[in-house]
């Protein structure tokens, strides 16, 4: 049972565009979701996060969008740079567990 | 500035074997956890230890035991390596269960 899930596994877009990466979850008891990026051989690294009680949060390029009735986050980059090439995984948890939930991750590619 | 180390990086095992996973950070976190990731299925939650002399099963427990040894320290260990352990691990650390998490470079296991 995947709790949450990024159903594009791959996006491409062009440098200065905007990407939009999406992902969805079916527990309604999450609280708490955060994106990470993750180059090749390293491991993934904290990008932006948002809690339930907001519907956007926003950090330079980076901006996290929830809904919580669709059940839906979406995050945004723009604009998109090269260096943004990286697999991105949405992840969820709820209450003070600390368990992280992860989506299987979308492969964005920015070309020049 | 090491944040969290893991070793070995790569590590090949024969079905059986039995070997552990170091890791440490030095950050001063009190949460820490093990994951794997395996392709088309993002990060699972092995096991967490929200502080130091306790541990809590992950989503993936099956095959494997933490300790955490002090506060710097949280091993993972295999006692009989099976071919459905392979994948790559990851370490990470947190300040608490509701700050975001701060990954390793991860291990590449094999089991033959």
């Amino acid at each position: 049972d995947q709790q949450v899930k990024q159903n594009s596994p791959s996006l491409s877009v062009q440098e200065g565009r905007i990407s939009i990466l999406n992902c969805d979850y079916t527990n309604s008891m999450f609280d708490y979701f955060l994106w990470y990026k993750k180059y090749p051989a390293e491991g993934p690294t904290f990008l932006i996060s948002i809690s339930s009680i907001k519907d956007k949060n926003e950090d330079g390029r980076f901006t996290v969008f929830l809904n919580k009735s669709a059940k839906h986050l979406s995050l945004h980059i723009v604009p998109s740079q090269p260096g943004d090439s990286a697999v991105y995984f949405c992840a969820a948890t709820r209450g003070n567990t600390g368990k992280l939930i992860f989506g299987q991750g979308t492969t964005l590619q920015v070309k020049p | 500035n090491a944040g969290v180390t893991q070793t070995p990086k790569f590590q090949v095992l024969k079905t059986g074997q039995s070997m552990t996973l170091q890791c440490a950070q030095d950050m001063n976190h009190n949460s820490m956890y093990w994951y794997r990731q395996d392709p088309g299925m993002g990060l699972r939650l092995i096991y967490y230890s929200a502080s130091e002399g306790t541990t809590d099963k992950g989503e993936v427990p099956n095959g494997y035991n933490v300790s955490r040894l002090n506060k710097r320290e949280f091993s993972l260990r295999l006692e009989s390596a099976a071919p459905s352990q392979t994948s790559v691990y990851f370490c990470a650390s947190s300040e608490s269960r509701i700050t975001e998490a701060f990954f390793g470079q991860g291990t590449r296991l094999t089991v033959v």
